[in-house]
């Protein structure tokens, strides 16, 4: 059974622009979550989708969005990118609610 | 606001010896997480803990879970450099919530 996958692994932006992380969640699995690593903040819980609806988000400025679609894949935007956003950008898939999450390699965003 | 908090942030052990790496949270949840995190990589699942009484083992490492007292601990036995990595305890509150980290380095 494949892997939670997340594309890019890597990417370099400037601060102003925007950026969008896309997750493939193991299949059969409905549940993304997004979190985010920094060295000063740890790892973070940016928000959850479930069958294409956000059910949990965590306290993220509105420039964090995301949405899910209906194969279950998932997309993270970060808008007006900050020099504070760089970070590696982990998602996890599970079956649902309360079940265990298996985390994807994540996207390492550096911000210039 | 459930907190999880970490100890030690650090861990510099030789090889051979014991130590137990402490998570403590500060609501009531009956689910709890152990990963393993490689520099530079992503989280690597070692233990699901549902229950209070929980233990689990695996390898040199042995994990336990204790929710009347809000404790987790993360045994390691006889470590090797293998072993040298950061660790993370998660507590499930409708959301992972992670502990700080320990960094676990183990030198010959």
């Amino acid at each position: 059974k494949a892997g939670v996958t997340q594309t890019p692994r890597y990417l370099i932006k400037t601060r102003g622009q925007q950026v969008t992380l896309s997750c493939s969640p193991i299949s059969g699995h409905r549940s993304v979550s997004w979190y985010q690593q920094t060295p000063g903040q740890g790892l973070q819980f940016l928000f959850e989708y479930f069958s294409e609806t956000q059910r949990n988000k965590g306290n993220f400025p509105g420039r964090f969005s995301g949405r899910q679609f209906s194969n279950s894949r998932s997309e993270m935007n970060v808008s007006t990118l900050e020099l504070g956003d760089s970070a590696l950008y982990l998602c996890a898939s599970s079956l649902g609610t309360g079940a265990e999450q298996f985390f994807g390699p994540g996207t390492r965003l550096t911000v210039l | 606001e459930l907190k999880v908090e970490q100890n030690p942030l650090f861990l510099s052990m030789q090889e051979g010896k014991n130590y137990t790496i402490y998570c403590n949270y500060s609501t009531t949840s009956d689910r709890l997480y152990w990963y393993r995190q490689d520099p530079g990589k992503s989280l690597e699942s070692l233990f699901v803990l549902l229950s209070n009484g929980a233990v689990k083992q695996e390898g040199r490492l042995m994990a336990s879970l204790d929710t009347k007292a809000r404790l987790s601990t993360l045994h390691i036995t006889a470590a090797v450099h293998d072993l040298s990595a950061t660790y993370f305890c998660a507590v499930d509150s409708d959301k992972l919530i992670f502990g700080t980290g320990t960094r676990l380095q183990v030198f010959p």
